[in-house]
């Protein structure tokens, strides 16, 4: 079956730990992205990459990294400068088509909880 | 930047009736994309509806519709024959129209509750 995965489902972590989520796709898809949705936030970008070993900050970037080695990963680190990570982080994957529109598929999610 | 208000946080409708989800956004761009996407308690994002900026016809996927207004920047979903399975979070969200792969910008979300 083609699709993302994401994992763990759930996470915990101690304060001042750093904490990898893992995201991969089989959809063979170029774009990758990472949201964090907070409750009564909605959801918001922190890191996309259009291509391998390429990619971009987003609105809330600081206290997160990411690696875009292969094609079909796109891990996001949680490191201890991130002031609040308690939050439900989504990836998604998009394809590169000759069009403008890419839908994005999105993942199920990884719950990440500071203890 | 572009920006996407959600002004409805909680909304609830009896099941078999209408309901409109409201959604505001701003933006300098000429061309791009609008989306409601619905994440139910399994939170699954779940995309319902795209409507493309340069079309006058507003999109429809039965029995959701979209109320898009270009000039006032609106982009209202109605739900028809509201159903117990539509209790979920909505999200408005916007894309750019760009060659390539451009991430979403989302609204805060609508959490809408069918009762039966």
């Amino acid at each position: 079956d083609g699709g993302i995965t994401q994992s763990p489902k759930y996470l915990f972590r101690k304060e001042g730990q750093n904490v990898t989520l893992s995201c991969e796709q089989n959809l063979n898809h170029d774009a990758m992205y990472w949201y964090r949705q907070d409750p009564g936030q909605g959801l918001r970008l922190i890191y996309y990459s259009q291509i391998v070993n390429d990619f971009q900050k987003g609105d809330i970037a600081e206290g997160y990294s990411v690696s875009r080695e292969k094609k079909e990963s796109f891990p996001l680190t949680v490191t201890s400068a991130q002031k609040n990570p308690t939050a439900f982080y989504l990836c998604a994957s998009s394809p590169l088509t000759g069009g403008f529109y890419n839908e994005q598929f999105f993942g199920p999610g990884t719950r990440l909880t500071v203890l | 930047a572009q920006t996407v208000t959600q002004s409805q946080p909680e909304m609830s409708v009896q099941e078999a009736e209408t309901v409109t989800l409201s959604c505001t956004y701003d933006t300098s761009e000429s061309n791009y994309y609008l989306f409601w996407y619905k994440q139910p308690p399994s939170r699954q994002m779940i995309l319902v509806i795209r409507q493309e900026a340069y079309k006058q016809q507003n999109a429809t996927e039965n029995r959701f519709s979209v109320n898009f207004q270009k000039a006032a920047k609106s982009f209202s979903l109605k739900i028809s024959d509201s159903q117990l399975g539509d209790t979920a979070m909505y999200f408005c969200a916007f894309m750019k129209q760009e060659s390539g792969n451009t991430p979403l910008v989302f609204g805060k979300g609508t959490r809408l509750s069918v009762i039966a």
